[in-house]
C-alpha cells in the first residue's frame, strides 16, 4: 500500500535552514506528482508546493516563494523540500501528500504523517 | 483569511443526515472539482472524496457534489467516528496555487 514518510523536522532558529525528506514506498514514485502541505499549531492546511513526476515544473505558495524549494529524487523514491530564511510563521506540521497523475490535479490522494518543524530561537 | 469558506462547526447526532459546505468562485470551485480531506484529531489528513468519487475503502454514506461555486460533503448515516475536521481544496488558477478553506470541525452528538 502507499506509504509517504517524512523525516528532517526540528527546532531551528528564526534565519535558519532545514531540509526536509518523504520516502515513498507502494507505488511507482517516478510517475506522479507530489506536493508538500503544511498545518501551523491550531489552524487549518495549507499547501506549499508541488512538483511534476519528472521535476520539470514546480509550483510554490506565495508565502515561501524564494525562500522554499521543492525537489525530488527518482532513483531513491525521495521528496525533499529545502526550507531556507526561516520565520517563526513557518512553525507547522509539514506533510508530505501524493497527487493522483504524473502532472497537475486538483487533489491529493494520500498523505503522510507528517513531520514538525519549529522555528524559534 | 482563507479561500474558501466552510463553516466552523457542524454537528449532528449518530444515524443523521449533514451536509458540510465549501463556497468559493469561478477562479477555483467555479472551474474545477473538490477533494475533501478528514483529519481526525490533528493526525495525518486522509483523502475521503475527490469530485463526486469516493476513493477505495471510504464508506458510501459519503458523497460529494457541486453546484455553481459551491461544493459539498453529505455525510448520511452519521458515525460516532466521523468526528473530526474537514478540510476542501482545489485549484485555483488564478493564484496558481492550490488553496485550502478554513476547515469545518463536525461533532457526533
Amino acid at each position: 500500500q502507499v506509504q509517504l514518510v517524512e523525516s528532517g523536522g526540528g527546532v531551528v532558529q528564526p534565519g535558519g535552514s532545514l531540509r526536509l525528506s518523504c520516502a515513498a514506498s507502494g507505488f511507482t514514485f517516478s510517475s506522479y506528482g507530489m506536493h508538500w502541505v503544511r498545518q501551523a499549531p491550531g489552524k487549518g492546511l495549507e499547501w506549499v508546493a508541488f512538483i511534476r513526476y519528472d521535476g520539470s515544473n514546480k509550483y510554490y505558495a506565495d508565502s515561501v516563494k524564494g525562500r522554499f524549494t521543492i525537489s525530488r529524487d527518482n532513483s531513491k523514491n525521495t521528496l525533499y523540500l529545502q526550507m531556507n530564511s526561516l520565520r517563526a510563521e513557518d512553525t507547522a506540521v509539514y506533510y508530505c501528500a501524493k497527487g493522483p497523475a504524473p502532472g497537475w490535479d486538483y487533489y491529493f490522494d494520500y498523505w503522510g504523517q507528517g513531520t514538525l518543524v519549529t522555528v524559534s530561537s | 483569511q482563507s479561500a474558501l469558506t466552510q463553516e466552523a462547526s457542524v454537528s449532528g447526532t449518530v444515524g443523521q443526515k449533514v451536509t458540510l459546505s465549501c463556497t468559493g468562485n469561478s477562479n477555483n470551485i467555479g472551474s474545477y472539482a473538490v477533494g475533501w480531506y478528514q483529519q481526525i484529531s490533528h493526525g495525518a489528513p486522509k483523502t475521503v472524496m475527490f469530485g463526486n468519487s469516493l476513493p477505495s475503502g471510504i464508506p458510501d454514506r459519503f458523497s460529494g457534489s457541486k453546484s455553481g461555486t459551491t461544493a459539498s460533503l453529505t455525510i448520511s448515516g452519521l458515525q460516532p467516528e466521523d468526528e473530526a475536521d474537514y478540510y476542501c481544496s482545489t485549484w485555483d488558477y488564478s493564484l496558481s496555487a492550490w488553496v485550502f478553506g478554513g476547515g469545518t470541525k463536525l461533532t457526533v452528538l
